[in-house]
């Protein structure tokens, strides 16, 4: 089993639906954890970070962290075209600046 | 703030050569910077994570005489392909932590590296 686990899609929605993003992972010992967005041959830019367990809210991204059930998801509220991108999630046992682990990637495109 | 470039961005090499990518924090300095390898429609695998002035730390299975890192200055690192391959062929990114805080990671965009 691998550390963590992200469908890697494709996921296809029309614009202004609500997007649900998914990870799950093994190691409990993770503390940190990070959404990041990828565009076509780009370096990933970092949209969300939390640390341990609950939600976080930026305007239109929401993440949350069950550390229960060693889950994480971003949700994307009203989605736009420039949306369309990779989603990474990404976890780290100590701070955010050690080593991340990252997932697949989601690839979501959003229509107009 | 806190941009990351690297350089090049795009580079195609013969088999055997060695080719030479640059990190580079702009705006900040960075202690630390990682070095990740990304194949196509796969997960960002990070190969080493480097310390300015010392020797960088390299994952399992990444070959260290290969992969040579040199983090030699708080603002750049460098990751030299020594006798590229075709199957070295991938997107390597960087990415630089911040001196003082040390909380984020700062991503460089990438460089594409094609071994004919």
């Amino acid at each position: 089993q691998k550390e963590v686990e992200q469908d890697p899609g494709p996921l296809s929605v029309p614009e202004g639906a609500i997007v649900s993003l998914n990870c799950t992972y093994s190691n409990s010992a993770f503390q940190y954890f990070m959404w990041y967005r990828q565009y076509s041959r780009k370096g990933p830019e970092l949209l969300m970070y939390t640390y341990s367990s609950g939600n976080k809210e930026d305007g239109r991204f929401t993440a949350q962290v069950d550390k229960s059930s060693k889950y994480i998801s971003l949700f994307i509220r009203d989605s736009q075209p420039s949306d369309s991108a990779t989603y990474l999630c990404a976890m780290s046992v100590g701070q955010a600046g050690t080593a991340l682990i990252f997932g697949k990637g989601t690839t979501l495109s959003v229509s107009s | 703030g806190a941009v990351v470039s690297q350089h090049p961005s795009w580079v195609i090499c013969k088999s055997g050569t060695s080719v030479k990518i640059e990190c580079r924090s702009l705006d900040f300095q960075a202690t630390t910077m990682f070095w990740y390898r990304q194949f196509p429609k796969q997960s960002l695998m990070l190969m080493a994570t480097s310390n300015e002035g010392s020797k960088a730390t390299y994952e399992q299975g990444v070959e260290k005489d290969k992969f040579l890192i040199n983090h030699a200055s708080l603002t750049l690192s460098t990751l030299t392909v020594t006798s590229a391959h075709p199957e070295d062929s991938s997107f390597y990114i960087c990415s630089a932590r911040e001196q003082l805080t040390g909380i984020w990671q700062y991503f460089g965009p990438g460089t594409r590296l094609t071994v004919t």
